[in-house]
């Protein structure tokens, strides 16, 4: 496509359930990142996926979150039991190379209730 | 030490005015060095690379020291549309990007 696409654009779910967020990047791109951003902070790295490599899962925050990228194009997070401190936009990006500038998705903002 | 560090603002300038932001990285490693900016409730997007030869983009100016592990952005005769959050972006040398906490800019008629 044009741009890095996600989905949902908003989701309000309720403190324990499991939530998936999707991100479709940009055609060719081969690295894609997953970054998150609560309000007033800046972004958070959370997983880095490059080619058929081994996923960076450096910055997950804990086992309740994990990421898998199917086919070395679409991404989906997911989020086993929300808690309301993992309320934030959730930002997908993607790159030509590990190096380059990054094309950001417009974000899935999640709140948890 | 901060991986990377900027002076939150905000900026309130005028139109027409000139202004700069500073930022600092901690890790000497980095061969990447970007300005992104954000404007509210948006996503960042790419505002341009920063070279070590310095380099320009019409009304907007990027520096990169590596001696003193500093980036800079200048920006000329300033617009309202040019109000938003400025990110100062490093490679973290392990392939993904560190992004500083951005500078807020505010410009006013």
């Amino acid at each position: 496509g044009a741009g890095v696409s996600q989905s949902p654009s908003n989701k309000v779910t309720e403190k324990g359930k499991d939530v998936e967020l999707r991100c479709d990047p940009i055609s060719g791109h081969t690295a894609l990142y997953w970054y998150r951003q609560s309000l007033g902070q800046g972004l958070e790295f959370l997983i880095y996926f490059q080619g058929n490599s081994a996923p960076d899962k450096s910055g997950l925050p804990s086992d309740r979150f994990s990421a898998e990228r199917t086919g070395g194009s679409v991404s989906t997070l997911t989020i086993q039991r929300t808690q309301q401190e993992d309320s934030a936009v959730y930002l997908c990006a993607s790159s030509f190379t590990d190096r380059s500038g990054y094309t950001f998705g417009s974000g899935t903002r999640l709140t948890v209730v | 030490r901060k991986e990377v560090e900027q002076d939150p603002g905000p900026f309130n300038v005028p139109e027409g005015a000139t202004v700069a932001f500073n930022c600092t990285y901690s890790n000497s490693a980095s061969q990447s060095f970007f300005w992104y900016r954000q404007d509210c409730r948006k996503e960042p997007k790419l505002l341009m690379s920063v070279y070590s030869s310095g380099n320009e983009d019409g009304r907007f100016t990027a520096q990169l020291n590596r001696a003193s592990q500093y980036i800079s952005l200048l920006i000329r005769d300033s617009k309202l549309s040019d109000s938003a959050t400025y990110l100062c972006v490093v490679d973290s040398g392990y392939s993904t990007l560190t992004f500083g906490k951005g500078t807020m800019l505010l410009v006013s008629p």
